[in-house]
């Protein structure tokens, strides 16, 4: 079956200017979490959704940084005013919890460059 | 605050060698993952660990984990050059639901 997409695979834009970023889940997923990896490092945590509960912001770095997720479908990040430090690919993964396993499925992430 | 720390960070092995990669975390758990991630790629799951005491083996990659140590490891037997990547461990906090990464191990098998 289908797994995370993701899009624009990559995105160039200018400092300043604001940018979103979709992630299409696997389907029945409920689970849905965003995550920053800038070049050599590790993930670094954002944001995390789980079914209609409130979606748990602690990870996102600063207020320009937002996400929605409609029901358990689609999810947009969208980051206001980039700046050059939010160079990075993000990456979206969904899971779903079967007998007390939550494993993520990672999309193909977006790299998104700030100039 | 969990914490995950992997060694090496970076390792440079001649093909036909052993290596095993640590992985030590900071709280109780008992769900530990392995990932996989080529250069330019995505996140590949490799294992999923579930107990203490649990081992799993997919050709050349053996994981473990020690929950009492809050370690597991990846050991690579007689390596191939196709098993070069990034290599992170992520422990899951069932207190809120979500994992956390280590730092990755970069894995370059030279010929």
């Amino acid at each position: 079956g289908a797994g995370v997409s993701q899009s624009p695979s990559n995105k160039v834009t200018e400092k300043g200017k604001d940018v979103e970023l979709r992630c299409d889940p696997i389907s029945g997923h409920t689970a849905l979490y965003w995550y920053r990896q800038r070049l050599g490092q590790g993930l670094e945590f954002l944001i995390y959704f789980q079914g209609n509960s409130a979606p748990d912001k602690s990870g996102l770095p600063s207020d320009r940084f937002s996400a929605e997720r409609t029901g358990e479908s689609v999810s947009t990040l969208t980051i206001q005013r980039t700046q050059q430090e939010d160079s990075a690919v993000y990456l979206c993964a969904s899971s779903l919890e079967i007998a007390g396993v939550y494993e993520q499925y990672f999309g193909p992430g977006t790299r998104l460059t700030v100039t | 605050e969990l914490k995950v720390e992997q060694n090496p960070l970076f390792l440079s092995m001649q093909e036909g060698k052993n290596y095993t990669i640590y992985c030590n975390y900071s709280t109780t758990s008992d769900r530990l993952y392995w990932y996989r991630q080529d250069p330019g790629k995505s996140l590949e799951s490799l294992f999923v660990l579930l107990s203490n005491g649990a081992v799993k083996q997919e050709g050349r990659l053996m994981a473990s984990l020690d929950t009492k140590a809050r370690l597991s490891t990846l050991h690579i037997t007689a390596a191939v050059h196709d098993l070069s990547a990034t290599y992170f461990c992520a422990v899951f906090n069932f207190g809120n639901e979500k994992l956390t990464f280590g730092t990755g191990t970069r894995l370059t098998i030279i010929p």
